[in-house]
């Protein structure tokens, strides 16, 4: 099974700041690698795929890089509705797996 | 519009079964692969199982293996999830969810989920 540790598990920022989130591997995923924003009580939102292509209707201001065993998925300005949950999930092989979690709070 | 809408979950004795359903609309469902995920309470994600669109290709997480059976219907665009032998520790929100078209193993569509209770 394919390991994936997201860090930090809280990040606190303010509106209007940029978010850098991390997440590794435990073996190379090549570019399988995708993150979903959840709110509470709602379902998790696709926000980007294989490392670096934003899902249908996601703002700009959401991007993801790395690849191998080593991605970041980066907010450039923080909007209020983009405090959340978010969590990478790797596709590299049919057992699919997925990070805790990075926990995006209102500094 | 894409939906997705599960149904059957509640509460069932460690030992018992439960049968799940998603019932899919506003989109061609035989032409995609679909999976359950769950959620514990306050938990994170964890990916239960995947089915291709002809049902020609299954995987369960090893969690789950030889206790649950995912299936489909094609005809009725439905997605169902058999759970027996189910334990404290598949309690969770049930959640259906559609593969990226043309991109299997990351999932763009998902139902509002479906709360499975384990207890005695």
């Amino acid at each position: 099974e394919i390991v994936l540790t997201q860090s930090p598990a809280t990040l606190s920022l303010s509106p209007g700041e940029r978010a850098t989130l991390s997440c590794r591997a435990s073996q190379s995923v090549s570019s399988y690698l995708a993150w979903y924003q959840q709110k509470p009580g709602q379902a998790p939102r696709l926000l980007i795929y294989d490392a670096s292509n934003r899902a249908t209707g996601i703002p700009a201001r959401f991007s993801g890089s790395g690849s191998g065993t080593d991605f970041t998925l980066t907010i450039s300005s923080l909007e209020p509705e983009d405090f959340a949950v978010y969590y990478c999930q790797q596709r590299s092989n049919w057992e699919y797996t997925f990070g805790q979690g990075t926990k995006l709070e209102i500094k | 519009e894409v939906q997705l809408v599960e149904s059957g979950g509640g509460l069932v004795k460690p030992g018992g079964s439960l049968r799940l359903s998603c019932a899919a609309s506003g989109f061609t469902f035989s032409s995609y692969s679909m999976n359950w995920v769950r959620q514990a309470p306050g938990k994170g994600l964890e990916w239960v199982s995947s089915i291709s669109s002809s049902s020609s290709y299954i995987y369960y997480a090893d969690s789950v293996k030889g206790r649950f059976t995912i299936s489909r219907d094609n005809a009725k665009n439905s997605l169902y999830l058999q759970m027996n032998s189910l334990r404290a520790e598949d309690t969770a929100v049930y959640y259906c969810a559609r593969d990226v078209p043309r991109i299997t193993g990351n999932f763009d569509y998902w139902g509002q989920g479906t709360l499975v209770t384990v207890s005695s």
